[in-house]
């Protein structure tokens, strides 16, 4: 059963800073893998999507890694700003169940003025 | 282009009343998805769906049910609610499996007392 696990759970930095968010997986047979924004009360939006072929994507000051065969990802955001508050997830797509997404229970990043 | 949209926003339910979750796509997807999101967790998947008149359970299907007569409606139905089904729902939507990101509306915020 895939599972996917979030660190850290919660994470406060001064505006300006660069940081990481971490994604692991326990089974690397992942058509790709997606990074979510979800703001207080609202739904998800889609930052990024990697397919299980590449190794980032950027978009903006975010920039997302994925080492398949480790089950590990990584979404860098540089020169965060207090806007960036919200929590992130991430979720990946299974190889054998088509697109069904496996969810991890997202970091919530507190970026302070 | 409404994206997702999903009615209503909040409700609130008495054990063992029954209720519809609304779900609607303006961007012609195949795909539709219903998740559950409990608090300080990450997304579950109820039910999904590949196209009109297909649909196949996800990880927590029981005590719901699904329906898709058409491309752009994706209905969910809760009966005789029960107090482990107050959450938040989320609907999606994708054009395909695999290798297409998913887009979700702004979540039903559902309390059974």
């Amino acid at each position: 059963k895939q599972e996917v696990t979030q660190i850290p759970a919660a994470l406060s930095v001064p505006e300006g800073e660069n940081l990481v968010l971490n994604c692991s997986f326990t089974d690397s047979a992942i058509y790709n893998l997606q990074w979510f924004r979800q703001d207080p009360g609202k739904g998800l939006t889609s930052l990024l999507l990697i397919q299980s072929s590449q190794r980032e994507q950027t978009s903006g000051r975010l920039n997302a890694s994925l080492d398949k065969s480790s089950g590990r990802s990584t979404l860098y955001i540089a020169a965060s700003q207090p806007g960036d508050s919200a929590t992130y997830l991430c979720a990946v797509n299974r190889e054998t169940s088509g697109s069904r997404l496996t969810f991890g229970e997202g970091t919530q990043l507190t970026v302070n003025p | 282009n409404a994206g997702v949209t999903q009615t209503p926003k909040f409700r609130i339910l008495k054990i063992g009343q029954s209720m519809t979750l609304q779900c609607a796509q303006d961007m012609n997807h195949n795909y539709m998805y219903w998740y559950r999101q409990d608090p300080g967790m990450g997304l579950k998947l109820i039910y999904y769906s590949v196209g009109a008149g297909i649909t196949d359970k996800g990880e927590v299907p029981n005590g719901y049910n699904v329906s898709r007569s058409t491309t752009e409606d994706f209905p969910l139905r809760l009966e005789l609610a029960a107090p482990s089904q107050t959450s938040v729902y989320f609907c999606a939507s994708s054009w395909g499996a695999f290798s297409y990101e998913q887009y979700f509306g702004p979540g039903t915020r559902l309390t059974v007392t």
